[in-house]
């Protein structure tokens, strides 16, 4: 299976900065079927980015998703304090899909 | 309105087995593959299995940690999915997500979860 590991493990930042996650894969995601997932405590995750850079619907503009064949990142351009949450990424180009652990967006 | 509701979960004792269930309303359920995510707590996502739909033969997949153990099942004439989960273990403790998985989209919709407590 295709290992995703995601650094760093905790971001702290303060509103209004710039955050920036990164996702890298054991192995090559298949035609970057790679997303990215917000969830926020007590909360199910939700969809931001599919196919490594296009935006699910709903997602704000300041979210961004980038990359290729092993390496991935998620670019917030402007933190707002609704933006501090976990961020998971998640391959499905592979039948078995697999998540990175996670990173967490903490206020500075 | 896309809605998936999960529902069955509850305490367990390891051995034993529970079955999960997932109402789909808002989207053609018998067109979509629906998977199952779980997070144990505190801890972060772990996929568990999907099931294709009927037109591309309802192929099912797992994740190593409950293949042979868990089974993914669909009824379309009532757009529920279901995971039967057989010879549960401790570590089987989590919220259970459903999801309607999109081979482009990714996972796109999920249900609000269900938690499942495997103890003695």
């Amino acid at each position: 299976e295709i290992v995703l590991t995601q650094s760093p493990g905790t971001l702290s930042l303060s509103p209004g900065e710039r955050g920036t996650v990164s996702c890298r894969a054991s192995q090559s995601v298949t035609s970057s079927l790679l997303a990215w997932y917000q969830q926020k405590p007590g909360q199910a995750p939700r969809l931001l980015i599919y196919a490594a850079s296009n935006r699910a619907a709903g997602t704000p503009d300041r979210f961004s998703g980038s990359g290729s064949g092993t390496d991935f990142t998620l670019t917030i351009s402007r933190l707002e304090p609704e933006d501090f949450a976990v961020y998971y990424c998640q391959q499905y180009g592979d039948s078995r899909y697999t998540f990175g652990q996670g990173t967490k967006l903490e206020i500075k | 309105e896309v809605r998936l509701v999960e529902s069955g979960g509850g305490l367990v004792q390891p051995g034993r087995s529970l079955r999960l269930s997932c109402k789909v309303t808002g989207f053609i359920f018998e067109n979509n593959a629906m998977s199952w995510v779980r997070q144990a707590p505190g801890k972060g996502l772990e996929w568990v299995g999907f099931i294709g739909s009927k037109a591309y033969g309802g192929t099912t997949e797992y994740a190593a940690s409950v293949k042979g153990r868990f089974t993914v099942s669909r009824d379309d004439s009532k757009s529920v999915a279901y995971l039967q989960m057989n010879s549960l273990k401790t570590e089987d403790t989590a919220v259970y997500y459903c999801t309607r998985l999109d081979g482009y989209l990714g996972l796109d919709y999920w249900g609000l979860g269900t938690l499942v407590t495997v103890s003695s």
